[in-house]
């Protein structure tokens, strides 16, 4: 049992590549994140999912697309990515809303950019 | 702003101190979060609470929904339980049921 996987681990792009960062999960989760986790700072939400085909911008989504076409799969695009994305990102998935249900992270993905 | 703090921000102790992190946060609330990160590695979810005292082990969360606080406390500290630890809010109003407000995180070290 899995749980949540994130792939890759680590990157490194130039300023303007591209690339996508996969999140999987395996407990049949309806909701998924997308956060970023800089220093000094608490994370951040870029994107959201409440289910297969919807997705919803956080607190900080410019830059980034998200896609949720599989319910087990939340992808997160930079299609021109730029030094301030720099950063940290974890993916976590809930099975639903309420106070009952906690989340579960990936392990995160350490992306530079140069 | 709806804000999360955590104090305090550093913390060193010797193996087999009891460990207080606190958290406090600036309006209603409908669950808080403890969250736990080892240095280079994936966060964990330690407690979700949304009001009184739970415990796994040598941890124990407790919350004061009147005065809008939260402590994790470690009993018998280890070095293994260095780690930052984060505590996490969903606001009651004014806040979406799917997003958590995150605090800076509490950087703990228990030296041998």
């Amino acid at each position: 049992n899995a749980g949540v996987t994130q792939t890759p681990k680590f990157r490194v792009l130039k300023t303007g590549q591209s690339m996508t960062l996969l999140c999987a999960q395996d407990m049949n989760h309806e909701y998924m994140y997308w956060y970023r986790q800089d220093p000094g700072m608490g994370l951040r939400l870029i994107h959201y999912s409440v289910g297969e085909g919807t997705t919803a911008k956080g607190e900080v989504p410019d830059g980034y697309n998200v896609s949720r076409l599989k319910k087990q799969n939340f992808l997160l695009g930079l299609e021109s990515a730029a030094p301030s994305q720099t950063s940290v990102y974890f993916c976590a998935s809930r099975q639903f809303a309420g106070t009952n249900y906690g989340y579960t992270f990936g392990s995160g993905t350490r992306l530079t950019v140069v | 702003k709806n804000e999360v703090e955590q104090s305090p921000q550093n913390l060193t102790a010797q193996e087999g101190e009891f460990i207080t992190i606190n958290c406090s946060y600036s309006v209603g609330i409908s669950a808080l979060h403890w969250l736990q990160q080892h240095p280079g590695g994936g966060i964990v979810s330690l407690f979700m609470l949304s009001s009184g005292k739970k415990k796994h082990g040598r941890l124990i969360a407790t919350i004061n929904i009147q005065e809008k606080h939260s402590s994790l406390h470690i009993t018998a500290s280890h070095p293994r339980d260095s780690a930052v630890y984060i505590c996490a809010v969903r606001w009651e109003r004014g806040g979406s049921n799917y997003k958590l407000t995150f605090g800076k995180g509490t950087l703990l070290t228990v030296n041998p």
